[in-house]
């Protein structure tokens, strides 16, 4: 079975500061990650994924996100906030003994302040 | 490219009632999955569909069911509704079990 835990349910940034949103996770087997956004009263996006190939990887709007193993963590970090990137992120896992069924987070919803 | 759609938008039904849901896969795709989201919480897995078959279940109840067509569109259905089922039900489609591709959601109030 595999479990994600975000921490901080709601992160504020100013406009123009840097984005760090946590994931950590819990798998007994390899993972694939994944970072979704959501808007309000939207679906999901998919902001980036890793699938077992490079650790560090870039996603869409500027976003990326690094793979550590050792930490069991797949933090999401963006340079500079922008007033858009006020929205819900959900980090979610999954593994391919279960047909990639993906388990979420509770979610951070990130406040970008002018 | 249409992505993935869903219908209705929204729902209102009341206790006991009977719900269908419809979801449309992106173009390509054979897998679609299903997912209840409660207010303030993370997605929640109910099953999925591939080759007309349901693959894998999570923790939901016989209440809900579903199908998919040759065409890989898929129906969740819901019967007996209760109170606790009112959500955002969102539908994701994917080439076989890869990354899932979400639609916007069906709002489900049951009151």
């Amino acid at each position: 079975a595999q479990s994600v835990t975000q921490l901080g349910s709601h992160v504020s940034v100013s406009e123009g500061a840097l984005v760090l949103l946590r994931c950590n996770y819990s798998s007994s087997v390899p993972p694939y990650l994944f970072w979704y956004v959501q808007y309000p009263n939207q679906g999901l996006q998919l902001l980036l994924k890793y699938t077992s190939a490079a650790t560090l990887v870039k996603g869409i709007n500027g976003f990326e996100a690094e793979f550590k193993k050792s930490e069991t963590s797949f933090h999401l970090t963006k340079p500079s906030a922008h007033m858009s990137d006020a929205a819900e992120y959900f980090c979610a896992v999954s593994t391919s003994t279960g047909r990639r069924a993906l388990t979420f987070g509770s979610g951070t919803r990130l406040q970008v302040q002018p | 490219d249409a992505g993935v759609t869903q219908s209705p938008t929204h729902l209102i039904k009341t206790r006991g009632q009977q719900v269908t849901l419809r979801c449309s896969p992106k173009s390509g795709h054979d897998t679609v999955s299903w997912y209840q989201q409660a207010l303030g919480q993370g997605p929640q897995f109910i099953f999925q569909y591939y080759e007309e078959e349901e693959r894998q279940r999570g923790n939901f109840p016989d209440r809900f069911s579903g199908h998919q067509f040759p065409n890989y569109s898929s129906e969740l259905n819901v019967n007996a509704l209760l109170l606790g089922d009112s959500a955002l039900y969102l539908c994701a489609s994917s080439l076989t079990p890869d990354t899932q591709y979400f639609g916007p959601g069906t709002r489900l109030t049951v009151l």
